[in-house]
């Protein structure tokens, strides 16, 4: 099956910085890809929807100018968390949908955990 | 708008014996898919299995099949000849035709006892 990595897997930083982390699809390509937001025990929420050369559609309450999501090609996206704070720990998830397939799939990263101290 | 609901925040089995997970969903799409994931303690969200809503016919991937039923608006999976490695959370989701966004239930945290 497809394959989506996530970079970096875990991640420790201090309250007030940036931190970028990034989604790649390994072998194929996506046109659309997905970013989840895990707290503990819980569901998965979905953030936004990044779509390849066009801004990224957040859903309701998911604060844009925290959460920055570019998607600058067909298999990367990038989230980047703008100062961090520790309400923002938690493990964050991205998923990317296969052209090729005939039914439009979602495959998952492995998800990174944030950590702001 | 969409919702997914499973009722059950916990189940256990034994090893070998089978399991009903329990999902329901509210939708007035027409066109849709319904999943089942499972997220191991690694939190790799694995698909399970998926089913189309025009087709009347259960999906089926080995141990897991599912119920669904479309005008009750209810996925159930059934875990058959349970394993040490089904241990895990089950997610049911839910896509609409048009949207192409996944709604996930709260999950069920599954336990299967050796």
């Amino acid at each position: 099956g497809a394959v989506v990595s996530q970079h970096p897997s875990r991640v420790i930083c201090k309250s007030g910085t940036s931190v970028k982390i990034e989604c790649r699809s390994l072998d194929f390509q996506a046109t659309t890809m997905f970013w989840y937001r895990q707290f503990p025990k819980k569901s998965l929420m979905l953030m936004a929807t990044s779509n390849e050369g066009s801004k990224a559609t957040y859903e309701q309450g998911v604060e844009k100018d925290k959460f920055l999501i570019n998607h600058a090609s067909l298999t990367l996206s990038t989230l980047t968390v703008t100062s961090a704070h520790p309400e923002d720990s938690s493990f964050y998830i991205c998923s990317a949908r296969d052209l090729g397939e005939a039914y439009n799939e979602q495959f998952f990263g492995p998800g990174t955990r944030l950590t702001v101290l | 708008a969409q919702t997914v609901t499973q009722s059950q925040p916990e189940m256990s089995v034994q090893e070998a014996e089978t399991v009903t997970l329990s999902c329901t969903y509210d939708t007035s799409e027409n066109n849709y898919y319904l999943f089942w994931y499972k997220q191991p303690p690694s939190r790799q969200m694995i698909l399970v299995i998926r089913q189309e809503a025009y087709k009347q016919q259960n999906a089926t991937e080995n141990r897991f099949s599912v119920n669904f039923q479309k005008a009750a608006k209810s996925f159930s999976l059934k875990i058959s000849d349970s394993q040490l490695g089904d241990t895990a959370m089950y997610f049911c989701a839910f896509e609409a035709d048009s949207s192409y966004k996944l709604i996930f239930g709260s999950g069920t945290r599954l336990l299967v006892r050796p």
